[in-house]
C-alpha cells in the first residue's frame, strides 16, 4: 500500500525549533516530488513547498522561503519540514502529499501533523 | 506568484442538486488544475487532476472542465458524502497555489 506516514503532534514554545517528518512507502520515494501544506485552525489550505527527494530540488512559494527549511533524506524515504524558531503564528496543521509522477496533482497524503505554538 | 480564485466560498444545495464550482487562474496554467475534497479533520483527497481526469475510485458523479484561466468543478448529482470543502489547485509552477476553498453545505 502506497502511503505518508507523518511524526506526531507536538507543543512547543515559541522560540523553539522544531522538525516534523514523513515517512513515504509502498512506491518508489526518490521519483515523486513531495509538498508540504499548512492548514491553520479554520482556515484553508496553504502550499509551503516541494522537494525532489532524488536530488532534493526544493522549490519554496514566496510566503514562507526563509522561514522554513524542507529536505529529504532519500535514504530512509523520509521529508522533513522544520522550523528554527517557532511563532505562535506557526499553530496549524501540517500535511504532506505527494504529487502524481506523470502530471499534476497530489494524490497521496499524509494525516496530518497538528502542531500547537503556545507560552 | 500565480493566483487561484475560487467561487463561491459557501455553497448550500440539497441530496440530487447538480452543483458546479468555479476556479479563475491570474493567468493561464493551461490545464494544470486539480480538485480536492476535504472532510473535517480529514487530509484532502484527489478528486480531478489535468483539469478533467478523474482520479481512480472517484464516482462518476463528479466532473472537471476548463483550460487556461477558467475551469468548473460540477457534481452531478449530490450524495450525502458530498457535503465538504472543495479546493482547486494550480499546478503550473511550483509548488502551486490553493484556491480559498468552498464549504458545501446542505440546504
Amino acid at each position: 500500500e502506497v502511503q505518508l506516514v507523518q511524526s506526531g503532534a507536538e507543543v512547543k514554545k515559541p522560540g523553539q525549533s522544531l522538525k516534523i517528518s514523513c515517512k513515504g512507502s509502498g512506491y518508489s520515494f526518490d521519483t515523486h516530488w513531495i509538498g508540504w501544506v499548512r492548514q491553520m485552525p479554520g482556515k484553508g489550505l496553504e502550499w509551503m513547498g516541494i522537494i525532489y527527494p532524488r536530488d532534493s530540488d526544493t522549490k519554496y512559494s514566496p510566503s514562507f522561503e526563509g522561514q522554513v527549511t524542507i529536505s529529504a533524506d532519500k535514504s530512509i524515504s523520509i521529508a522533513y519540514l522544520q522550523w528554527s524558531s517557532l511563532k505562535s503564528s506557526d499553530t496549524a496543521m501540517y500535511y504532506c502529499a505527494r504529487r502524481r509522477a506523470s502530471s499534476g496533482g497530489m494524490d497521496v497524503w499524509g494525516q496530518g501533523t497538528a502542531v500547537t505554538v503556545s507560552s | 506568484d500565480i493566483q487561484m480564485t475560487q467561487s463561491p466560498s459557501t455553497l448550500s444545495a440539497s441530496i440530487g442538486d447538480r452543483v458546479s464550482i468555479t476556479c479563475r487562474a491570474s493567468q493561464s496554467i493551461t490545464y494544470s488544475l486539480a480538485w480536492y475534497q476535504q472532510k473535517p479533520g480529514k487530509a484532502p483527497n484527489l478528486l480531478i487532476h489535468t483539469a478533467s481526469t478523474l482520479e481512480s475510485g472517484v464516482p462518476s458523479r463528479f466532473s472537471g472542465s476548463g483550460s487556461g484561466t477558467e475551469f468548473t468543478l460540477t457534481i452531478s448529482s449530490l450524495q450525502p458524502d458530498d457535503f465538504a470543502t472543495y479546493y482547486c489547485h494550480g499546478y503550473k509552477s511550483y509548488p502551486g497555489t490553493f484556491g480559498q476553498g468552498t464549504k458545501l453545505e446542505i440546504k
